[in-house]
């Protein structure tokens, strides 16, 4: 079982709805991740908040919006999404920044598609 | 920016075959990170290897962290069907970034 817990776990959604990814880890953790994947392909970084704090935007789009309540709650908040949005979106947690090595571990995803 | 390629793009073993992979950087690093992903999860880490040289095992796997400090080797031993997924290699891509290489899809045959 993986301890950074993703929900939902399936999601669908038409391109003006707006909803939520959420995540979650109590293994105090101080940085959290979103990453985007997309089939047969390895992840891509999307945001890092480290120490509750956004640290890097990988220049994404504006309709993806994140947001760390606390340290162990990791919110991606969707709106006006395109279909090529659709892929499976994936949190991590680390218990430093990675630039000290600590290893990303990952929650099992929330799949994504924008109808 | 900083770039990993992994090879073979693909594997299809025989279950009991011992598997190598490799993966190599565009740039000197200080951690590698190799995970393991099967369909419908999210990645498992496998092995981090933190030292030039430094050899880890876990269990069937062993992965080396290369001495030129820009390549890494996953080897698996004795392959069951249950070693079936994509294996990533990772480490860090700057300031508080994780990159991924594109994987290496592995496929065993009973």
């Amino acid at each position: 079982d993986t301890e950074v817990t993703q929900t939902p776990k399936h999601l669908v959604m038409g391109m003006t709805n707006k909803k939520s990814l959420k995540c979650e880890q109590h293994m105090g953790h101080r940085a959290m991740y979103w990453y985007k994947q997309k089939a047969k392909k390895p992840p891509e970084l999307m945001f890092v908040y480290s120490y509750e704090k956004l640290s890097i935007n990988e220049s994404v789009p504006s309709r993806f919006s994140p947001e760390c309540p606390n340290s162990s709650l990791l919110n991606l908040h969707l709106h006006a999404l395109q279909p090529e949005d659709s892929a499976l979106y994936l949190c991590a947690s680390s218990l430093d920044p990675p630039r000290v090595g600590s290893p990303l571990h990952f929650g099992n995803g929330t799949r994504l598609t924008v109808t | 920016g900083q770039q990993l390629n992994q090879s073979p793009q693909s594997m299809f073993i025989q279950e009991g075959e011992d598997v190598s992979m490799n993966c190599t950087s565009s740039s000197i690093f200080n951690t590698w990170l190799w995970y393991k992903q099967e369909p419908g999860e999210g990645p498992v880490l496998l092995i981090a290897l933190y030292k030039a040289g430094e050899l880890t095992s876990n269990g069937r796997l062993t992965a080396q962290f290369g001495i030129t400090r820009k390549d890494s080797f996953l080897n698996i031993s004795a392959s069951i069907p249950s070693d079936v997924g994509i294996y990533f290699c990772a480490g860090p891509g700057g300031y508080d970034k994780v990159i991924f290489g594109p994987g290496t899809s592995l496929s065993v045959i009973p």
